[in-house]
């Protein structure tokens, strides 16, 4: 069974950093694309970013394209989610995906930023 | 990037009858290797999201009959034959056929 389990998330000042790991289990993780959805309280789903299989390309959404930074560590079935000059805007749980396809998601870690 | 819009996005309705969701995309689904990438999620009140349909309308294991997925080019619905209580929630359209991917706004569905 796939596992995602995400951890990381907490409360941030405006400007601050923070970094998201998710750690995966039940698959062979080097095999699979991941990525990184978020959603803001009350809002809809918003993808933030992938990366390949052996972490050889990335990809962000637009809007967070040099303040976010996706990662993996496969010998130790982690990703990861370096998140920089965070905004209030950037409030919301941020969830794990596996799969091209976004197969599987993790529960979450919530993520607040406010002073 | 890919624009998708759902409709309605609001849905009552009846328990055991029939519902149906759009959506839309800005530009054509079709990857380059002739599939088209569309999928539909579901997510519950209090829950992460779940893949129900991948590639307009393989349905994803364990995922009721009552979900169908159909649709062409950029053009796309899922139908709910007979709508249950435990399909209350959002449900949400996404391309994968390009970067990045994209979602719909997501369509609440609620019981009159």
């Amino acid at each position: 069974e796939v596992q995602l389990v995400e951890s990381g998330g907490g409360l941030v000042q405006p400007g601050g950093s923070l970094r998201l790991s998710c750690s995966a289990s039940g698959f062979t993780f080097s095999n699979y694309e991941m990525h990184w959805v978020r959603q803001a309280p009350g809002k809809g789903l918003e993808y933030v970013s992938s990366i390949s299989s052996n972490g050889d390309t990335t990809y962000y959404a637009d809007s967070l394209k040099g303040r976010f930074t996706i990662s993996r560590d496969n010998s130790k079935n982690t990703l990861y989610l370096q998140m920089s000059s965070l905004r209030t805007e950037d409030t919301a749980i941020y969830y794990c995906v596996h799969g091209y396809f976004f197969d599987n998601w993790g529960q979450g870690t919530l993520v607040t930023v406010s002073s | 990037d890919v624009v998708m819009t759902q409709s309605p996005l609001t849905l009552p309705v009846t328990l055991g009858q029939p519902a149906s969701i759009s959506c839309r995309s800005s530009q054509s689904l079709v990857y380059s290797d002739g599939h088209i990438y569309l999928s539909w999620f579901q997510q519950r009140p209090g829950q992460s999201p779940r893949r129900l349909i991948y590639k307009v309308s393989k349905r994803d294991s364990g995922v009721p009959d009552r979900f169908s997925g159909s649709g062409s080019g950029s053009d796309f619905t899922l139908k709910i034959s007979r709508v249950e209580a435990e399909d209350v929630g959002v449900y949400y359209c996404m391309q994968g056929a390009q970067r990045p991917r994209t979602f719909g706004q997501g369509t609440k569905v609620e019981i009159k």
